[in-house]
């Protein structure tokens, strides 16, 4: 069965850095695209963008360009989330989602979701 | 501000019909397919429409999705208490080249 398992909770103060895994299973990792959403708790979901699994191209919502990197290691159908220079404001939860098309919003699949706690 | 309209909060008793609405324009719902989310608190989101009305394995057919023109709708008959839980309508938008998400209902059983 198709299965997305993102990385645990995490801490990091402003300033640092972050790095979220989503490994996937349960079918062919490069057939389908990952998008990743954003919640701030307590509010809606957030398109943040995603990565063609087949070419490695990452695409980015406007609002997540220049700290936030997409990223793969299809060796072991795992996608990465990395945001950069912290700030309190990205205090969220985050999830990966398959998408079973191009230029969609069809998410079939979602990971769990990982939250990421900023604060000093 | 989401680029698709929700409303806010619905409410409906148990055994009941509701709807829960989604507006937006020609470049997102007006051309490209509609999905609705369903959230329950603490758990990541589960898709229960594509492709404006098609139902996922799995999904009762008490949930139902239409669209007309620039706006789309999410029925829900016989509700029930567990179907309380926050829904979300998201589709394409090929102005911004991007997906984009409602803000969400909550839907409350009464």
């Amino acid at each position: 069965q198709v299965q997305l398992v993102q990385s645990g909770s995490e801490l990091k103060k402003p300033g640092a850095s972050v790095k979220i895994s989503c490994k996937a299973s349960g079918y062919s990792f490069t057939r389908s695209p990952v998008d990743w959403v954003r919640q701030v708790p307590g509010q809606g979901l957030e398109w943040m963008g995603w990565i063609d699994t087949s070419t490695e191209n990452p695409t980015y919502a406007r609002g997540f360009t220049g700290r936030f990197v997409f990223s793969l290691d299809t060796s072991i159908s795992t996608a990465y989330l990395q945001i950069n220079s912290l700030e309190p404001a990205d205090t969220a939860i985050y999830y990966c989602a398959r998408d079973a098309g191009y230029s969609s919003s069809h998410f079939d699949f979602w990971g769990q979701g990982t939250l990421v706690t900023v604060s000093s | 501000q989401s680029v698709l309209t929700q409303p806010p909060s619905v409410s409906a008793a148990p055994g009941q019909k509701v709807t829960i609405s989604c507006s937006g324009s020609i470049s997102n719902i007006g051309n490209n397919y509609v999905c609705w989310y369903q959230q329950f608190p603490g758990t990541a989101p589960k898709l229960l429409i594509y492709d404006d009305n098609k139902r996922p394995s799995g999904i009762p057919d008490r949930f139902s999705g239409s669209k007309s023109g620039t706006s789309a709708t999410l029925g829900i008959t016989g509700l029930q208490t567990g179907d309380e839980a926050d829904y979300y309508c998201a589709t394409w938008d090929s102005r911004l080249n991007a997906g984009v998400f409602g803000g969400g209902t909550k839907l409350t059983v009464l």
